[in-house]
């Protein structure tokens, strides 16, 4: 089946420690976005890609960084994680931005931070 | 600007009673409007959405949402509640203009709760 893929689905890292998230799509949707989630709020808008275009939301920290290497990946690069990044990551794609589609979310990765 | 409300942290409801979780939403543009649905320790699974048309919209599981123009509202319904729905209920906008194009805008959340 079609799907949004992430991997890992719990990650530890230690403070400070370069970590990246990796999510996958079957979809082959224009769009990828990353969102945080913390303990059961609603999902921020980190960024996201709309094909090769790179789209940051404005109060999104600088340590936060994303990669699309291709149609089916994107990555989430946190640099140099803090306490207050240990969240549940959320993928989700959308075949396009100019019609009313909807969202196809990942099962999430929840990252822990020591 | 887009936004929703969900007036309700917690809905409550017994197993094989109707179950209601409220949403009302501004927007300065057309409304696509969504619901999505979370387990623990899962991603976001879409329900249903309002695009246009008739205004009840039947999703996924049962699940149906009423469009209301005038009371900008589009309340989640089911005729009867399982267990099983017990989950976190996110309401959504979605922007169709400008920088923000495509963009989901979220409410914060309804958890409900069905007992047996």
């Amino acid at each position: 089946d079609a799907m949004v893929i992430q991997n890992p689905r719990y990650q530890v890292t230690q403070f400070g420690k370069p970590v990246t998230l990796s999510c996958s799509q079957t979809l082959n949707h224009n769009v990828m976005y990353w969102y945080q989630q913390k303990s059961s709020q609603a999902p921020k808008l980190l960024f996201h890609y709309y094909d090769k275009d790179f789209n940051n939301e404005a109060d999104t920290p600088d340590n936060f960084q994303s990669r699309r290497p291709n149609t089916s990946f994107c990555f989430l690069d946190i640099r140099s994680p803090g306490l207050g990044d240990a969240a549940m990551y959320l993928c989700a794609t959308s075949r396009d931005l100019q019609n009313s589609y909807e969202q196809y979310f990942g099962p999430g990765t929840r990252l822990t931070v020591t | 600007a887009q936004s929703v409300a969900q007036p309700e942290d917690q809905v409550n409801v017994a197993e094989g009673n109707p179950l209601t979780v409220k949403c009302t939403y501004s927007v300065s543009g057309n409304p696509y409007l969504f619901w999505y649905v979370q387990y623990p320790n899962r991603g976001l699974q879409f329900l249903l959405k309002y695009i246009t048309g008739d205004n009840l919209v039947k999703g996924s599981y049962g699940f149906e949402a009423e469009f209301n123009k005038s009371q900008t509202s589009f309340h989640l319904k089911k005729p009867s509640a399982l267990v099983s729905d017990s989950a976190l209920y996110f309401c959504a906008v979605r922007s169709d203009r400008g920088s923000t194009l495509g963009r989901l805008y979220f409410g914060r959340g309804t958890q409900l709760t069905v007992w047996p």
